[in-house]
C-alpha cells in the first residue's frame, strides 16, 4: 500500500477486556515497530520485528502486552485485561531496513473505561 | 538508557519568522537523529534526519545541525508559514536508524501566527 495502515482508528474497551490492534506496513518493508504515545508525550518504543522475528520486545510494559507478525507483513498488538493506564495512541511504523527512515501510521487511539 | 531532552515545549512565532527547537541526548553511541512533525490526529511524519558523520543538513526551509561533542542537535525552520504549526519531535538512536529503536523527546508545539 501507499502508507502504513492501522485499524481500528479508535477503540473503546471496558477495563478487563482484551483488544487487538492491527498494522499493515508498507509492502516490502522488512522492519516493523510498535510505539505507545500517551497524551502530550513523545512516542515510546514497545517492540520491533525484522520480518517475522521479534528482535526486541524490551519496551512492552507488562506480560499483558503481546505482539506478533507471523508472515512477516501484517502485525497485531494484543493487550489482555486492559487497564486504564493502557489508554494511549498506539503507533505502528515500518521501514525498508538499515539506513532507511520510518514511516508511521496514523495510530489507534485506545480508551479504556 | 538513552534520554532525549527537548525544548522549548511550546513556541509561538509570527509568520515569516524563524523557529529553532533544540534537543540534547545522553548516549554518546547515538548516531542517527531524525525530526518528526505530528499534526492533530495523525502519526509522526519524518521531515529531516541527520547522521553523526555530518554536522549540518538542509532541505529547503528546514535545516538540522548536530554537535556531537556537546550532544546537541537543533531544528531550524525559516520563513515559517501557518501550515508549519504542529508538534515537532526530535529523536535519537544507535545503529542505522531503521533497525534500532528511536528515543523521542517530549515534543514542541509550534504555533505560527498569521
Amino acid at each position: 500500500g501507499a502508507g502504513v495502515s492501522q485499524s481500528p482508528r479508535y477503540k473503546v474497551a471496558k477495563r478487563g477486556q482484551d483488544v487487538a490492534l492491527r498494522c499493515d506496513p508498507i509492502s516490502g518493508h522488512v522492519s516493523l515497530f510498535w510505539y505507545q504515545q500517551a497524551l502530550g508525550q513523545g512516542p515510546e518504543f514497545l517492540t520491533y520485528f525484522q520480518n517475522e522475528a521479534q528482535l526486541d520486545k524490551s519496551g512492552l510494559p507488562s506480560d499483558r502486552f503481546f505482539a506478533e507478525r507471523p508472515e512477516g507483513s501484517v502485525s497485531t498488538l494484543k493487550i489482555q485485561r486492559t487497564q486504564q493506564e493502557d489508554s494511549a495512541v498506539y503507533l505502528c511504523a515500518s521501514s525498508l531496513g538499515t539506513g532507511s527512515g520510518y514511516t508511521f501510521g496514523s495510530g489507534t487511539r485506545l480508551t479504556v473505561v | 538508557g538513552e534520554n532525549v531532552e527537548q525544548h522549548p515545549s511550546t513556541l509561538s512565532v509570527q509568520e515569516g519568522d524563524s523557529a529553532v527547537i533544540k534537543c540534547t541526548y545522553s548516549d554518546s553511541a547515538s548516531n542517527y537523529f531524525p525530526w518528526y512533525k505530528q499534526e492533530l490526529g495523525k502519526g509522526p511524519q519524518l521531515i529531516i534526519d541527520i547522521r553523526s558523520n555530518v554536522g549540518e543538513k538542509k532541505d529547503q526551509r528546514i535545516a538540522v545541525t548536530l554537535n556531537k561533542t556537546a550532544k546537541h542537535f537543533s531544528l531550524h525552520i525559516t520563513e515559517t508559514q501557518p501550515e508549519d504549526s504542529a508538534v515537532y519531535f526530535c529523536a535519537a538512536s544507535k545503529g542505522g536508524g531503521a533497525t534500532n529503536k528511536l528515543i523521542f523527546g517530549t515534543g514542541t508545539l509550534l504555533a505560527v501566527q498569521p
